[in-house]
């Protein structure tokens, strides 16, 4: 079943611009992960953030998590063309060890 | 040292043909995934095994099986292959998020399947 969806679908930005994306869910979460999938590639894990965070930082990343709005935002600053890929958001829920639900994913062009 | 690795990486036949794909993780964790991705970039869980015992199975048809010899493989063998079984499998693992593990799961490369 799917309970993320992210916006926007497509989002075309000039490298050096900040790209943000967003995820939102439905159901209460333990923590929700961002992945990035270069074309032809697998999914690469990014970030997680636990549910009573708010924000996480990894380098050029930074996600908040508002679990009053069942949202999420990933921004990556001073991006690079090498960013460009598709980004996915997925959820743990509470009492689920084993699985996780997906987003649709924001494909991502920086343009050089 | 690939830690998640599938073969074949490209996979085309014809319909109604029988194929399998193969997955090994080298990472020790405990679960293993197969999912379907379509064309529009939708992940779709399938299958997952947990100490080769089959935890979640999603709705898929049953030409779709699964086979765990043991915690570090899972295979994925397909019967009477459709025009629409056309998509990208991936594989993955992940440790069981307790203690200081948090789940997050690791991918293989995919197997790109094209039915004919």
């Amino acid at each position: 079943s799917q309970q993320g969806e992210e916006d926007p679908q497509a989002l075309s930005i000039q490298e050096g611009e900040n790209a943000t994306m967003n995820c939102s869910y439905k159901t209460s979460i333990n923590n929700l992960q961002w992945y990035r999938q270069n074309s032809g590639r697998g999914l690469v894990h990014l970030i997680l953030i636990r549910s009573n965070e708010r924000e996480k930082h990894s380098g050029r990343l930074r996600v908040t998590l508002d679990t009053s709005k069942k949202s999420s935002s990933l921004l990556i600053t001073a991006s690079r063309a090498a960013d460009t890929a598709s980004y996915f958001c997925a959820t743990r829920l509470r009492d689920s060890n084993y699985q996780l639900i997906w987003g649709a994913g924001t494909k991502l062009i920086i343009k050089p | 040292d690939t830690a998640v690795s599938q073969t074949p990486k490209y996979l085309v036949t014809q319909m109604g043909n029988d194929k399998s794909i193969k997955c090994e993780q080298n990472l020790g964790h405990d679960t293993m995934y197969w999912y379907k991705q379509d064309s529009k970039k939708f992940l779709k869980i399938m299958f997952s095994y947990n100490n080769k015992e089959l935890i979640i199975n999603e709705t898929v048809p049953n030409r779709f099986s699964p086979k765990s010899p043991d915690k570090a493989h899972l295979n994925l063998h397909i019967n009477s292959l459709e025009l629409g079984d056309s998509a990208v499998y991936f594989c993955a693992s992940s440790q069981i998020p307790v203690g200081r593990a948090r789940g997050e799961q690791y991918f293989g490369p995919g197997t790109r399947l094209t039915v004919t």
